[in-house]
């Protein structure tokens, strides 16, 4: 089944704690991206990448830190939480070669920083 | 990049046909206009993308006007499990190109 999968689902952590989000798609494509999704202000982008070793910022790219070394995983890392990145966290990717360029989205890591 | 308008919330009843509209006077003549819906806290569904013809699909029908300015997505038999936040999201086919959400509008399927 073709799939967006993230790890961990729920977590609670504490203020300065590293932690990664594990974000997976089984589909090949080449565009990911990370989304923090707060009440009142909606879906923004953190980071995305158009191919493996392609990064770039979007719109709240600030505490925040991704890698892509392989076409299939876009971990999102957290160097020291901080109780404002307490947030809903979606990971998404697209096919860039078959020209679609919809959106699959993985069902959400919702993240507490205490 | 172009700003949208929609409604903020609308209701329908069950069975009916749903009719969204989205505003998007602003939009350029390389911007496709792409709609996903929102569960709850779910994941952004895609539901259907198109440039200047109408399209439809198995989840929904879009009707753009002819100037471009505006669109309306259709959902032909609106069940319960259509309850959603739905964006309309004007993109540019680039994969170096982000994908805006607004706020969507809030849509109530009523039995």
């Amino acid at each position: 089944e073709a799939q967006v999968t993230q790890n961990p689902r729920y977590l609670i952590t504490v203020t300065g704690k590293k932690l990664t989000v594990t974000c997976s798609q089984n589909m090949n494509h080449e565009y990911m991206s990370w989304y923090r999704q707060d009440p009142g202000l909606g879906l923004r982008q953190i980071y995305y990448s158009m191919n493996v070793e392609v990064t770039d910022k979007g719109d709240v790219p600030e505490g925040y830190k991704v890698s892509r070394k392989e076409k299939r995983n876009f971990p999102l890392i957290l160097e020291s939480p901080s109780p404002n990145q307490t947030s809903l966290y979606f990971c998404a990717s697209s096919s860039v070669a078959s020209g679609s360029y919809e959106q699959y989205f993985g069902p959400g890591t919702r993240l507490t920083v205490t | 990049d172009a700003k949208t308008t929609q409604p903020p919330s609308m209701d329908c009843a069950e069975g009916r046909a749903a009719n969204l509209p989205c505003n998007h006077s602003t939009i350029s003549g390389n911007e496709y206009v792409y709609w996903y819906r929102q569960i709850h806290s779910q994941g952004p569904q895609y539901i259907i993308h198109g440039l200047k013809n109408n399209e439809t699909n198995e989840m929904a029908s879009l009707i753009i006007t002819e100037d471009r300015k505006s669109s309306t997505l259709i959902l032909p038999h609106a069940t319960l499990r259509d309850t959603a936040v739905y964006y309309c999201i004007p993109h540019r086919r680039s994969s170096a190109s982000k994908i805006i959400f607004g706020s969507g509008t809030r849509l109530s399927i009523r039995p």
